[in-house]
């Protein structure tokens, strides 16, 4: 049973432009979200999180958007660079965050030149 | 100041044979985590320690065993390995965003 799900495994976004990466999850009883980066080869690294107390949070060219009601959440890159082009995932966890957390299967974005 | 350390980077085993993945954080968590990654299946929890002295499965535990011997080191176990655990390896530690060593990449003949 997947909890949390990210349902495009790939996008394509032109460099300059905004980004979006969508993650959808089941259980109600998570309450803190976060977005990790992957290059090949190299561990997850952290970008940016938002406890359920909140619906957005910003940190530079990120910013992440929360929908309780929907169960859903985004990631916004914006402008989006050749940089950016790795595996994202999202992340859940309940107890705001002292739990364990549940990661989705993970989105390659392509940013092309 | 290295964060989460790992070790090995690579590793190729026979089937049947056993390793142990060390992890070591400098960072005064007290949560650490083993995950594996697979291609199309993310990254999935396979033990962690929520404290020094604990220890609970994940998602994926069979076939492995974990050791939280103090706080700083969290290490991961295949008793008799199997091709089906081929995979990427990695530890983690949490304070409350989780931060990842650099993997271990097993491959099971």
């Amino acid at each position: 049973d997947q909890q949390v799900k990210q349902n495009s495994p790939s996008l394509s976004v032109q460099e300059g432009r905004i980004s979006i990466l969508n993650c959808d999850y089941t259980n109600s009883m998570f309450d803190y979200f976060l977005w990790y980066k992957k290059y090949p080869a190299e561990g997850p690294t952290f970008l940016i999180s938002i406890s359920s107390i909140k619906d957005k949070n910003e940190d530079g060219r990120f910013t992440v958007f929360l929908n309780k009601s929907a169960k859903h959440l985004s990631l916004h890159i914006v402008p989006s660079q050749p940089g950016d082009s790795a595996v994202y995932f999202c992340a859940a966890s309940g107890n705001f965050g002292n739990e364990k957390l549940t990661f989705g299967t993970g989105t390659r974005l392509t940013i092309i030149p | 100041n290295a964060g989460v350390t790992q070790t090995p980077k690579f590793q190729v085993l026979k089937t049947g044979q056993s390793m142990t993945l060390q992890c070591a954080q400098d960072m005064n968590h007290n949560s650490m985590y083993w995950y594996r990654q697979d291609p199309g299946m993310g990254l999935r929890l396979i033990y962690y320690s929520a404290s020094e002295g604990t220890t609970d499965k994940g998602e994926v535990p069979n076939g492995y065993n974990v050791s939280r011997l103090n706080k700083r080191e969290f290490s991961l176990r295949l008793e008799s390995a199997a091709p089906s655990q081929t995979s990427v390896y990695f530890c983690a530690t949490r304070g409350p965003a989780a931060f990842f060593g650099q993997g271990t990449r097993l491959t099971v003949v």
